[in-house]
């Protein structure tokens, strides 16, 4: 049973510039949830995606968006990025049947901004 | 306001030794709880959850965690820690009413020989 995979695992940007990170949900669950942990932090909700659909946010700037698609794989993008979207973005999936809170993390995918 | 606190920023304990991380939170209601671990360049694994029910609760990897509603902790603990325990560890907090996971700011954790 594969876990939740994330690609790629790192990625190098300059300021200004546009990023999109890929998750891929656990199998049998349909909700992808993006978080960020910036060095030394603990994770930061970003956004959970249900139904293709934006369900819930935290406090993210709109530069931070998201898509899910009908496989339930979801991307997250980051436009005019800055310095401080340095960080370890997770995504993490979760379904009906264990409950939408308990949710599985992936490997993570390191941005670094210069 | 809601929030979820880890007051040990550090703990360097003994191979072989007990380990106890504590987590305190401050909500409304009783939320759903959990304890994760993070190893260096890693992502985060699930060691155990509290829903309801029995306040100690047992996880991966010899941990256990116990609910305590009075103090509103959720106290993780091992009897007997390995060298492979060495890692960050997060206490986390949802809520019935939501689907987001609110996190702690970490324990870090150093296993010495």
């Amino acid at each position: 049973d594969a876990g939740v995979t994330q690609s790629p695992t790192h990625l190098i940007k300059t300021r200004g510039q546009q990023v999109t990170l890929r998750c891929s949900p656990k199998s049998g669950h349909d909700t992808v949830s993006w978080y960020q942990q910036a060095l030394g932090q603990g994770p930061q909700f970003i956004f959970q995606y249900y139904e293709e659909e934006e369900r819930q946010r935290g406090n993210f700037p709109d530069r931070f968006s998201g898509h899910q698609f009908p496989n339930y794989s979801s991307e997250l993008n980051v436009n005019a990025l800055l310095l401080g979207d340095s960080a370890l973005y997770l995504c993490a999936s979760s379904g009906f049947r264990r409950g939408y809170n308990e949710q599985f993390f992936g490997p993570g995918t390191r941005l670094t901004v210069l | 306001a809601q929030s979820v606190t880890q007051p040990d920023i550090h703990i360097t304990v003994s191979e072989g030794a007990s380990l106890e991380l504590r987590c305190n939170y401050s909500y409304g209601a009783t939320p759903y709880l959990f304890w994760y671990v993070q190893s260096p360049g890693q992502g985060l694994q699930l060691l155990l959850k509290y829903f309801s029910g029995d306040t100690l609760v047992q996880g991966i990897k010899g941990f256990e965690a116990e609910f305590k509603r009075s103090q509103s902790s959720f106290n993780l603990r091992k009897p007997s820690v390995h060298w492979s325990d060495a890692a960050e560890y997060f206490c986390a907090v949802g809520l019935p009413s939501d689907y987001k996971l609110s996190f702690g700011a970490g324990t870090t954790v150093t296993v010495r020989a």
